[in-house]
């Protein structure tokens, strides 16, 4: 299974809505989660089974989809937001990662 | 606090192995399934591997099938990846990561990798 995230790369200002698109080459039902990850640093867990928040991830993080279709949307950018994010699929073996996303600073 | 330690990592000839250690402490390790991803450098995440809590599943990814194996210690709370016939891109850091995978209805589920280690870095050079 291919996951496409779109766009590749972003730029935003502080305060702006953003939607990120991760497509899968077949049907995943909702197993797809996000991470963030920030230079130098592991991935962070952001959202899992589609639409969950991770335990301490803020609230202006959300999900949503299903099938194939599935968006990451940042309500109000945060100086701390500026990371690359990547969805994965835990649908069946191999449990593959999209491209990434990287969201930087406008 | 869940802590995951990577060690193991280093520079390796192609040909050569390596082996890979992650040591989990803050939680009870054995009720969880393990990943290991790695990233190559300046690229995206690559998943490797996953075994399953009690030890009895593990799939791999193609680019690493029949040369690595994933295993576990669940009394010592250790993960390993034993890497052999090492490639120039095998190159990358790994991490080693958890999974509150469960059983339902005799299936397995992964969820998600919730924590994650620091990474190590593999080089592999000749």
């Amino acid at each position: 299974i291919q996951l496409t995230q779109s766009p590749s790369s972003l730029s935003a200002s502080v305060g702006d809505r953003v939607t990120i698109t991760c497509r899968a080459s077949q049907v995943i039902s909702t197993y797809l989660a996000w991470y963030q990850q920030k230079p130098g640093r592991a991935p962070k867990l952001l959202i899992y089974a589609a639409s969950t928040l991770q335990s301490g991830v803020p609230s202006r993080f959300s999900g949503s989809g299903s099938g194939t279709d599935f968006t990451l949307t940042i309500s109000s950018l945060q100086p701390e937001d500026f990371a690359t994010y990547y969805c994965q699929h835990l649908n069946s073996y191999p449990y593959t990662f999209g491209q990434g996303t990287k969201l930087e600073i406008k | 606090q869940v802590h995951l330690v990577e060690s193991g990592g280093g520079v390796v000839q192609p040909g050569r192995s390596l082996r890979l250690s992650c040591a989990a402490s803050g939680f009870t390790f054995r009720n969880y399934a393990m990943h290991w991803v790695r990233q190559a450098p300046g690229k995206g995440l690559e998943w490797v591997a996953v075994i399953s809590n009690d030890d009895s599943n593990n799939y791999y990814a193609d680019s690493v099938k029949g040369r690595f194996t994933i295993s576990r210690d669940n009394s010592k709370n250790t993960l390993y990846l034993q890497m052999n016939s090492l490639r120039l891109e095998d190159t990358a850091v790994y991490y080693c990561a958890r999974d509150p995978a469960y059983y339902h209805s005799g299936n397995y589920y992964n969820v998600a990798l919730d924590y994650w280690g620091q990474g190590t870095p593999v080089t592999v050079s000749s």
